[in-house]
């Protein structure tokens, strides 16, 4: 089955205290993204990925990494977690070509304390 | 630079009457793509129907339709015979990716709500 997972789901944490949010895809799509969704913001790029080692920034990067050193996997990273970070977040991928829909992972339900 | 902008927060449908969700969007490309995805209540992001600008067909899919006016950067969408299940939020979603970020640039989402 086709699909994008996110690990974990849900978590809470503290501030400063690093976390990784895992995302795998198993379609072989070159390009990959994460959003993060607040309430009356909609769904916001954090960082993507055209293909393997190609990352760049989307529109609210501050406080985040990303890798993409397997074509599946594109590992969201919290240096140091504070509060402005609880959030929803997902995953995407799609191929390269633009009219091809994006799929999600389930999304994961961060809480910074 | 692009944006899209649902002016309607909440909506309301009668069950089985038919409900339509506006989207404005705003760029200078000609050729880009739109999408109107749902989320329900388990947060999935799913897709409901896309639209290519360069075909002036207006996409259907099952009870889901859109209206597409190009000149005037409209892009709506009609559910017909709506049902329980329909209850969620939708957002409608704007992509061009000529050599850019590729990113899906989202409004702020409409809550569709159904009553029996």
């Amino acid at each position: 089955e086709a699909q994008v997972t996110q690990n974990p789901r849900y978590l809470i944490t503290v501030t400063g205290k690093k976390l990784t949010v895992t995302c795998s895809q198993n379609m072989n799509h070159e390009y990959m993204s994460w959003y993060r969704q607040d309430p009356g913001l909609g769904l916001r790029q954090i960082y993507y990925s055209m293909n393997v080692e190609v990352t760049d920034k989307g529109d609210v990067p501050e406080g985040y990494k990303v890798s993409r050193k397997e074509k599946r996997n594109f590992p969201l990273i919290l240096e140091s977690p504070s509060p402005n970070q609880t959030s929803l977040y997902f995953c995407a991928s799609s191929p390269r070509i633009s009219n091809q829909p994006q799929h999600f992972g389930d999304g994961t339900r961060l809480s910074i304390l | 630079a692009q944006t899209v902008t649902q002016s309607q927060p909440e909506m309301s449908v009668q069950e089985a009457e038919t409900v339509t969700l506006s989207c404005t969007y705003d760029t200078s490309e000609s050729d880009y793509y739109l999408f109107w995805y749902k989320q329900p209540p388990s947060r999935q992001m799913i897709l409901v129907i896309r639209q290519e600008a360069y075909k002036q067909q207006n996409a259907t899919e099952n009870r889901f339709s859109v209206n597409f006016q190009k000149a005037a950067k409209s892009f709506s969408l009609k559910i017909s015979d709506s049902q329980l299940g329909d209850a969620a939020m939708y957002f409608c979603a704007y992509r061009f990716d000529g050599g850019s970020q590729g990113n899906l640039i989202f409004g702020k989402g409409t809550k569709l709500s159904v009553k029996p």
